[in-house]
This record gives C-alpha cells, sequence and structure tokens, in this order.
C-alpha cells in the first residue's frame, strides 16, 4: 500500500491526451511538499519527467505538464505517442513518516 | 553532467550482508544529497535511504534497522549495507542524486540484487 495513490493504469490513442493522479494526504502533499513525476520505459531507470509540481527539466517535451492542488498532483500527457507508453510514477515527501514517498505507478498504454 | 553507476555482487545468500557502491562521475559527492531506492521486479518504487556529504542521514523507517548508508569523498562515491536479507530484497537497487526540493535527478542504469540460496 504505498503513501501517494495513482491508478494502476490509464490508456489513449494517439494524438489523444491523458491524465494521471496522485492522491496524498495532509502529512505529504497537502502539507505543501512538492510533487515530482518520473517516466520509467520498459528495462530502464526512472527518468525525471516533472519536478516541483509543474516544472520540466530541459529536453522534456512540453507535451507533459504537472498541476498540484490541495492534497493531489496530476500529470496530463497532450498528443499521445507510441513512445510515451511507460511507467509512471509519482513522488513526495511525507513530514510524518520524516522521508520520501512514492505513488504506486500508472502503466500507460498508447491503443 | 553528472553521472552515476551502481555496482554489486549480483547475487547474495539469505541471512547475509548486501554491499553496493555507487560510483558518481562528472561531478563532486562534495555537495548535494545521495539516494538509494530500489524496485523489485514488476513492483513499484521505494526509498531507501539518503546522505549529504558532510554526513546527515535520513532512513526509510520500515527498514532503517538493518540499512546503513555512508558516503567516501577521497573515492568519490557512496554506498549502501542491508542485513539480513530475505528473498523480500530482491530488486533493482538505483542510486540518484537528491535535488533541492526533495526530486531525484539523475538515476544510475541500477543493479540487479537477488537474494537467493
Amino acid at each position: 500500500q504505498s503513501v501517494l495513490t495513482q491508478p494502476p493504469s490509464v490508456s489513449g490513442a494517439p494524438g489523444q491526451r491523458v491524465t494521471i493522479s496522485c492522491t496524498g494526504s495532509s502529512s505529504n502533499i497537502g502539507a505543501g511538499y512538492d510533487v515530482h513525476w518520473y517516466q520509467q520505459l520498459p528495462g530502464t531507470a526512472p527518468k525525471l519527467l516533472i519536478y516541483s509540481n509543474d516544472n520540466r527539466p530541459s529536453g522534456v517535451p512540453d507535451r507533459f505538464s504537472g498541476s498540484k492542488s490541495g492534497t493531489s498532483g496530476s500529470l496530463a500527457i497532450t498528443g499521445l505517442q507510441a513512445e510515451d507508453e511507460a511507467d509512471y510514477y509519482c513522488q513526495s515527501y511525507d513530514f510524518s513518516l520524516s522521508g520520501v514517498v512514492f505513488g504506486g505507478g500508472t502503466k500507460l498504454t498508447v491503443l | 553532467q553528472v553521472q552515476l553507476q551502481e555496482s554489486g555482487p549480483g547475487l547474495v545468500r539469505p541471512a547475509e550482508t548486501l554491499s553496493l557502491t555507487c560510483t558518481v562521475s562528472g561531478g563532486s559527492v562534495r555537495s548535494k544529497y545521495w539516494s538509494w531506492i530500489r524496485q523489485p521486479p514488476g513492483k513499484g518504487l521505494e526509498w531507501l535511504a539518503y546522505i549529504y556529504y558532510n554526513g546527515p542521514t535520513n532512513y526509510n523507517p520500515s527498514l532503517k534497522s538493518r540499512i546503513t548508508i555512508s558516503l567516501d569523498t577521497s573515492k568519490n562515491k557512496f554506498s549502501l549495507q542491508l542485513r539480513s536479507v530475505t528473498a523480500a530484497d530482491t530488486a533493482f537497487y538505483y542510486c540518484a542524486r537528491l535535488g533541492e526540493r526533495n526530486w531525484f535527478d539523475p538515476w544510475g542504469r541500477g543493479t540487479l540484487l537477488t537474494v537467493s540460496s
């Protein structure tokens, strides 16, 4: 049971928009800690996709965007491409656990 | 840019202690925080520990009694020890740098550790 809750899977057709939610609580996201997102392509290490809620590292396409509201964060992917098929993880910090916490991950399937 | 590379034994017997090392290149460990994260095959990510170059550490409460993270500035490396391993510790182990507001970037490519007799 992960501290941050993500849907196990989402899917969309090429060109469509999908969103992935990340629900936390008052001891992590709701306490003001940032939400970060990672993309893990099959057989590779996770890669930082969005940091501090809505910032893209250099090289990440602007098709990827993040947002945060209350105790939740959200990742949106527009103009879906086959290469976006991957696992996506959210991450934050939890003060009651005094440590970093991850969501359980969401598998994105491009139909 | 900073690159990280994990190294480890690959196979460890139950009840033994595993030791993993992360070599940092393209930058110095004398800044930032450095961390270990693991991922059992087919499962999600679990943060294990992080360390600052001058000593402060933080451990995942669920593993705190079994793990130790350390850093060697002279060799630009940091390490993880996990004691009394069981099959549940079988996982890909990743090292990563911890950013200012607790994001991980970059990551190493990971090393698979299997616990088996």
